[in-house]
């Protein structure tokens, strides 16, 4: 199984702030990393599909890059509204595998 | 616009069998490029797949769990539905159904709302 593994767990951070988020795979899977974001109770919402397609709709802040065992997800300018958490994906192997969310809080 | 809904009970007693169904509308479940997937989430916790189905009813199964979770289709109800049998307070989550790219990097989008489903005498 592979593992994949977010830093931070935890940012607080400010409005306009540019934020980075990592996740790391216990072995290499390509580009098939996707990240999401869920907003408290809500269910998860795709943003970025493939490492660093953007999703149809979602903001032009939220980019994604990165491929083998090393991806980010970067929001450019935070906006209130961005507060979730962010979980990365792999589909590259069975079973499909969750990172264990970052969370952000705005300050 | 596609929309999932979970339905089923919301509280399971231990050893007994949680049965849980997603509804499909907007859209047809035999689409050829998508599969449906369910997904769960441990309250304050993260997500974990679950198993995953296509239109004429081949599955795959999170290994972890693949002995006690059958997934089916019902193409003429336009629904997919899960059972997780023997289930015990590990088994208490938000349970999510998804939609699945099947053609290109089998990401979830969208997803349901989530049902919570508990499991306690």
């Amino acid at each position: 199984e592979i593992v994949l593994t977010q830093s931070p767990d935890f940012q607080s951070v400010t409005p306009k702030e540019k934020v980075t988020i990592t996740c790391r795979a216990s072995q290499s899977i390509g580009s098939s990393l996707h990240w999401y974001q869920q907003k408290p109770d809500q269910s998860p919402k795709l943003l970025i599909k493939y490492a660093s397609q953007s999703f149809s709709g979602v903001p032009s802040r939220f980019s994604g890059s990165g491929s083998g065992t090393d991806f980010t997800l970067t929001i450019n300018s935070l906006e209130a509204e961005d507060a979730a958490t962010y979980y990365c994906h792999q589909s590259s192997s069975l079973p499909y595998t969750f990172g264990q969310g970052t969370k952000l809080e705005i300050k | 616009q596609l929309q999932l809904q979970e339905s089923g009970p919301g509280l399971v007693k231990p050893s007994e069998t949680l049965s849980l169904t997603c509804t499909i509308s907007g859209g047809s479940i035999s689409s050829s490029t998508y599969y449906w997937g369910w997904i769960r989430q441990p309250p304050g916790k993260g997500l974990e797949w679950i198993g995953s189905i296509y239109y004429s009813g081949s599955t795959y199964y999170n290994p972890s769990l693949k002995s006690r979770v059958t997934i089916s289709v019902d193409t003429s109800k336009n629904q997919f539905s899960l059972t997780l049998s023997s289930v015990t307070a590990a088994d208490t989550a938000v349970y999510y159904c998804a939609r699945q790219s099947a053609v290109a990097g089998n990401w979830f989008d969208p997803w349901g709302q989530g049902t919570l489903v508990t499991v306690s005498s």
